[in-house]
């Protein structure tokens, strides 16, 4: 059962555009959010992340919002570069370090091409 | 700091034989992960440790067997490789609550 819902499976924008990918779970207990970044041949690596206590999260040109309600997060990516280009996964993690050992949940990526 | 180091970065195992991928972090970290990445399967968990001398299983554990005999080391053994097992190998670190690191990972094929 996947646990963190990830869409679409791939995104094609013209530089500049703005890039929406969405991610839906169901665990209440998930309190921590990260997108990572992943380019090909390489590890993922951290892009940015958000606590529920907060709406949203700006860093550059990466926004992350979060509708705890809704049981939603997105990321959104302004100006979109051709070096944005990558494949985006969403997670999602809970607090209770002994019985899951930090577990993150991972979305099933988003290729992303920016088109110049 | 180097991170999250992982050896072989690339392998080709005929069905049957067996191989053990590296994980090696510097950052003293506790919690340490095996995840395996498939097309249009994102990530999956195959074992985990908590600590030196923990280890558990994850998502998909079947076909694997993991050692954490060392804080900084964690290993991934296949005992018998199956074509089913070609996929690309991602270690992870973590000090909770922050994030993963990853390592670069390693490409296996099965033949």
């Amino acid at each position: 059962q996947q646990q963190v819902k990830q869409s679409p499976q791939s995104l094609i924008v013209q530089k500049g555009g703005i890039s929406i990918i969405n991610c839906a779970y169901e665990n209440t207990a998930f309190d921590y959010f990260p997108w990572y970044q992943q380019f090909p041949g390489k590890g993922p690596a951290l892009l940015i992340a958000i606590r529920p206590d907060v709406s949203e999260k700006k860093e550059g040109r990466f926004t992350i919002s979060f509708n705890k309600s809704a049981k939603q997060f997105s990321l959104h990516i302004m100006d979109s570069q051709p070096g944005d280009s990558a494949t985006y996964f969403c997670a999602a993690s809970m607090r209770i370090y002994e019985d899951t050992g930090n577990q993150f949940y991972f979305g099933t990526g988003t290729s992303l091409t920016v088109i110049p | 700091n180097a991170g999250v180091t992982q050896t072989p970065k690339f392998r080709v195992l005929k069905t049957g034989q067996s191989m053990t991928l590296l994980c090696a972090q510097d950052m003293n970290h506790e919690y340490m992960y095996w995840y395996r990445q498939d097309p249009g399967m994102g990530l999956r968990l195959i074992h985990y440790s908590v600590g030196e001398g923990t280890t558990a299983k994850g998502e998909v554990p079947d076909g694997y067997n993991v050692s954490r005999l060392k804080k900084q080391n964690f290993l991934l053994g296949l005992e018998s490789a199956a074509p089913s097992q070609t996929s690309v190998y991602f270690c992870a670190s973590s000090y909770p609550p922050d994030g993963y690191t990853f390592g670069s990972g390693t490409r296996l094929t099965v033949v």
